[in-house]
Protein backbone atom coordinates (compact mmCIF):
# COMPACT_ATOMS: atom_id res chain seq x y z
CA UNK A 1 0.00 0.00 0.00
CA UNK A 2 1.00 3.35 -0.33
CA UNK A 3 2.88 4.38 2.95
CA UNK A 4 5.63 7.00 3.70
CA UNK A 5 7.24 6.37 7.32
CA UNK A 6 9.45 9.24 8.73
CA UNK A 7 12.29 9.27 10.84
CA UNK A 8 15.55 10.82 12.03
CA UNK A 9 13.77 12.78 14.88
CA UNK A 10 14.78 13.44 18.68
CA UNK A 11 16.15 15.89 21.13
CA UNK A 12 18.53 18.06 19.59
CA UNK A 13 19.64 21.00 21.91
CA UNK A 14 20.12 25.03 20.17
CA UNK A 15 22.11 25.57 17.46
CA UNK A 16 22.57 22.01 16.26
CA UNK A 17 21.35 20.00 13.16
CA UNK A 18 18.81 16.99 12.61
CA UNK A 19 18.72 15.34 9.32
CA UNK A 20 15.26 13.70 9.05
CA UNK A 21 14.34 10.72 6.20
CA UNK A 22 11.23 9.80 4.51
CA UNK A 23 10.90 6.42 3.11
CA UNK A 24 8.50 5.78 0.53
CA UNK A 25 6.79 2.81 -1.00
CA UNK A 26 3.94 1.59 -2.89
CA UNK A 27 4.09 4.38 -5.58
CA UNK A 28 6.14 5.93 -8.39
CA UNK A 29 8.14 8.47 -5.99
CA UNK A 30 10.07 9.89 -9.01
CA UNK A 31 6.70 11.44 -10.24
CA UNK A 32 5.80 13.01 -7.18
CA UNK A 33 6.86 16.62 -5.49
CA UNK A 34 7.32 16.04 -1.85
CA UNK A 35 6.55 18.35 0.89
CA UNK A 36 7.48 19.07 4.65
CA UNK A 37 5.07 20.05 7.23
CA UNK A 38 5.31 20.52 10.86
CA UNK A 39 2.92 21.02 13.76
CA UNK A 40 3.97 23.10 17.12
CA UNK A 41 2.62 21.21 20.03
CA UNK A 42 -1.03 22.31 20.56
CA UNK A 43 -0.74 24.56 17.05
CA UNK A 44 -1.76 24.25 13.59
CA UNK A 45 -0.26 22.98 10.72
CA UNK A 46 2.86 25.03 8.90
CA UNK A 47 4.37 24.57 5.61
CA UNK A 48 7.99 23.87 5.71
CA UNK A 49 9.24 23.18 1.97
CA UNK A 50 8.40 21.27 -1.30
CA UNK A 51 10.92 19.51 -3.70
CA UNK A 52 9.98 18.66 -7.17
CA UNK A 53 9.21 15.19 -8.72
CA UNK A 54 12.88 15.46 -9.63
CA UNK A 55 15.16 17.50 -7.14
CA UNK A 56 15.47 20.44 -9.60
CA UNK A 57 13.11 22.84 -7.58
CA UNK A 58 12.87 23.51 -3.80
CA UNK A 59 11.07 25.85 -2.23
CA UNK A 60 11.26 26.85 1.73
CA UNK A 61 8.93 28.84 4.55
CA UNK A 62 10.36 31.93 5.43
CA UNK A 63 10.58 30.77 8.72
CA UNK A 64 13.62 27.58 7.59
CA UNK A 65 14.98 29.78 4.79
CA UNK A 66 18.56 29.34 4.87
CA UNK A 67 18.59 26.98 7.78
CA UNK A 68 17.02 23.63 6.38
CA UNK A 69 17.62 22.11 3.01
CA UNK A 70 15.78 19.47 0.41
CA UNK A 71 17.01 16.59 -0.89
CA UNK A 72 15.85 13.36 -2.51
CA UNK A 73 17.15 9.93 -3.79
CA UNK A 74 14.89 8.69 -6.52
CA UNK A 75 16.70 5.42 -6.66
CA UNK A 76 15.82 5.13 -3.02
CA UNK A 77 12.70 6.36 -3.33
CA UNK A 78 13.47 8.93 0.06
CA UNK A 79 13.21 12.36 0.83
CA UNK A 80 15.72 14.26 3.64
CA UNK A 81 15.00 17.48 5.38
CA UNK A 82 18.37 18.65 6.44
CA UNK A 83 17.61 20.85 9.63
CA UNK A 84 20.35 22.85 10.48
CA UNK A 85 20.94 26.14 13.36
CA UNK A 86 18.25 24.71 15.13
CA UNK A 87 15.86 26.85 17.09
CA UNK A 88 13.26 26.35 20.11
CA UNK A 89 10.72 27.79 17.70
CA UNK A 90 11.26 24.34 15.86
CA UNK A 91 9.90 22.11 17.99
CA UNK A 92 7.18 20.50 16.02
CA UNK A 93 6.25 16.82 14.62
CA UNK A 94 7.22 16.96 11.37
CA UNK A 95 5.36 15.16 8.35
CA UNK A 96 6.15 14.36 5.27
CA UNK A 97 3.68 14.45 2.54
CA UNK A 98 3.07 13.47 -1.53
CA UNK A 99 1.36 15.68 -4.02
CA UNK A 100 -2.11 14.13 -4.62
CA UNK A 101 -1.12 14.25 -8.81
CA UNK A 102 1.95 15.34 -10.39
CA UNK A 103 -0.08 18.54 -12.09
CA UNK A 104 -2.44 18.77 -9.08
CA UNK A 105 -1.91 20.80 -5.51
CA UNK A 106 -2.63 18.68 -2.43
CA UNK A 107 -0.94 16.81 -0.04
CA UNK A 108 -2.93 13.20 0.03
CA UNK A 109 -0.59 10.63 1.90
CA UNK A 110 1.21 11.59 4.78
CA UNK A 111 3.90 10.38 7.00
CA UNK A 112 2.98 8.92 10.49
CA UNK A 113 5.48 12.14 11.63
CA UNK A 114 8.49 12.24 13.53
CA UNK A 115 8.87 14.58 16.34
CA UNK A 116 12.18 16.86 16.84
CA UNK A 117 12.57 18.38 20.62
CA UNK A 118 14.85 21.71 20.27
CA UNK A 119 16.01 21.93 23.75
CA UNK A 120 18.90 22.73 26.34
CA UNK B 1 3.29 35.42 4.13
CA UNK B 2 0.56 35.69 6.80
CA UNK B 3 -1.34 32.71 7.38
CA UNK B 4 -4.89 31.94 5.87
CA UNK B 5 -7.28 33.19 7.86
CA UNK B 6 -10.24 30.51 8.94
CA UNK B 7 -12.69 31.07 12.28
CA UNK B 8 -11.92 29.43 15.31
CA UNK B 9 -14.73 27.53 15.64
CA UNK B 10 -17.71 26.41 13.66
CA UNK B 11 -20.64 24.27 15.12
CA UNK B 12 -23.53 22.04 13.71
CA UNK B 13 -26.41 19.44 14.88
CA UNK B 14 -26.16 15.68 13.55
CA UNK B 15 -27.49 16.37 9.81
CA UNK B 16 -26.91 20.08 9.75
CA UNK B 17 -24.72 21.53 7.05
CA UNK B 18 -21.74 23.53 8.18
CA UNK B 19 -19.78 25.68 6.04
CA UNK B 20 -15.77 27.23 7.05
CA UNK B 21 -14.43 29.77 4.93
CA UNK B 22 -10.63 30.30 4.44
CA UNK B 23 -9.66 33.64 3.35
CA UNK B 24 -6.31 34.72 1.42
CA UNK B 25 -5.31 37.20 -1.05
CA UNK B 26 -4.70 38.00 -4.50
CA UNK B 27 -0.97 36.33 -4.10
CA UNK B 28 -2.34 33.26 -3.52
CA UNK B 29 -6.27 31.94 -3.23
CA UNK B 30 -7.38 35.02 -5.53
CA UNK B 31 -5.00 33.96 -8.16
CA UNK B 32 -4.48 30.00 -8.53
CA UNK B 33 -6.65 27.40 -8.04
CA UNK B 34 -4.66 25.29 -6.03
CA UNK B 35 -6.74 25.40 -2.71
CA UNK B 36 -6.91 21.75 -0.77
CA UNK B 37 -8.65 21.18 2.63
CA UNK B 38 -7.67 18.79 5.63
CA UNK B 39 -9.57 17.37 8.47
CA UNK B 40 -7.16 16.05 11.11
CA UNK B 41 -7.93 14.12 14.15
CA UNK B 42 -6.67 14.27 17.73
CA UNK B 43 -3.04 12.60 17.82
CA UNK B 44 -3.48 11.71 14.00
CA UNK B 45 -1.51 12.97 10.55
CA UNK B 46 -4.02 15.45 8.30
CA UNK B 47 -6.01 13.75 5.52
CA UNK B 48 -7.06 15.10 2.45
CA UNK B 49 -10.58 15.97 1.50
CA UNK B 50 -10.50 18.66 -0.81
CA UNK B 51 -7.44 19.68 -3.67
CA UNK B 52 -7.50 21.97 -6.12
CA UNK B 53 -10.67 23.56 -4.91
CA UNK B 54 -13.13 21.47 -5.61
CA UNK B 55 -11.46 17.63 -6.50
CA UNK B 56 -12.47 15.05 -4.02
CA UNK B 57 -9.85 12.34 -3.92
CA UNK B 58 -11.34 8.67 -4.17
CA UNK B 59 -12.65 7.60 -0.90
CA UNK B 60 -13.80 11.10 0.69
CA UNK B 61 -17.66 11.24 1.12
CA UNK B 62 -19.41 13.27 -1.13
CA UNK B 63 -20.52 15.33 2.35
CA UNK B 64 -17.46 16.94 1.78
CA UNK B 65 -17.29 20.09 -0.94
CA UNK B 66 -15.33 22.80 -1.50
CA UNK B 67 -15.46 26.32 -3.59
CA UNK B 68 -13.96 29.57 -4.19
CA UNK B 69 -15.40 33.05 -5.14
CA UNK B 70 -12.30 35.69 -4.90
CA UNK B 71 -9.67 35.83 -2.12
CA UNK B 72 -12.00 33.39 -0.24
CA UNK B 73 -12.44 29.36 0.16
CA UNK B 74 -14.94 27.15 1.36
CA UNK B 75 -15.49 23.97 2.95
CA UNK B 76 -18.81 23.16 3.11
CA UNK B 77 -19.82 19.79 5.60
CA UNK B 78 -23.48 18.54 4.61
CA UNK B 79 -25.30 16.08 6.96
CA UNK B 80 -23.09 16.21 9.86
CA UNK B 81 -22.10 13.59 11.31
CA UNK B 82 -20.84 12.89 15.00
CA UNK B 83 -17.38 11.45 13.40
CA UNK B 84 -16.87 14.90 11.54
CA UNK B 85 -15.87 16.75 14.78
CA UNK B 86 -12.29 17.83 13.92
CA UNK B 87 -9.66 20.36 13.53
CA UNK B 88 -10.13 21.45 9.71
CA UNK B 89 -7.27 23.50 7.58
CA UNK B 90 -7.41 24.94 4.13
CA UNK B 91 -4.05 25.13 2.32
CA UNK B 92 -2.98 26.91 -0.57
CA UNK B 93 -0.45 27.43 -3.19
CA UNK B 94 1.21 31.30 -3.50
CA UNK B 95 3.18 33.48 -6.03
CA UNK B 96 6.36 32.93 -4.31
CA UNK B 97 6.11 28.81 -5.00
CA UNK B 98 5.09 28.00 -1.31
CA UNK B 99 2.17 27.17 0.78
CA UNK B 100 0.10 28.56 2.41
CA UNK B 101 -2.25 27.00 5.27
CA UNK B 102 -4.98 28.31 7.71
CA UNK B 103 -5.14 28.56 11.10
CA UNK B 104 -7.45 25.65 11.45
CA UNK B 105 -10.87 25.59 12.31
CA UNK B 106 -12.37 23.40 15.68
CA UNK B 107 -15.71 21.54 14.22
CA UNK B 108 -17.97 20.85 17.13
CA UNK B 109 -20.94 18.70 16.34
CA UNK B 110 -23.15 19.48 19.25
Amino acid sequence: QVQLVESGGGVVQPGRSLRLSCAASGFTFSHYAMHWVRQAPGKGLEWVAVISYDGSNKYNADSVKGRFTLSRDNSKNTVYLQMNSLRREDTAVYYCAKTVTPSGDGMDVWGQGTTVTVSS
Amino acid sequence: QSALTQPASVSGSPGQSVIISCTGASSNIGTYNYVSWYQQHPGKAPKLLIYDVSDRPSGVSSRFSGSKSGNTASLTISGLQAEDEADYYCSSYTSTYTRLFGGGTKVTVV
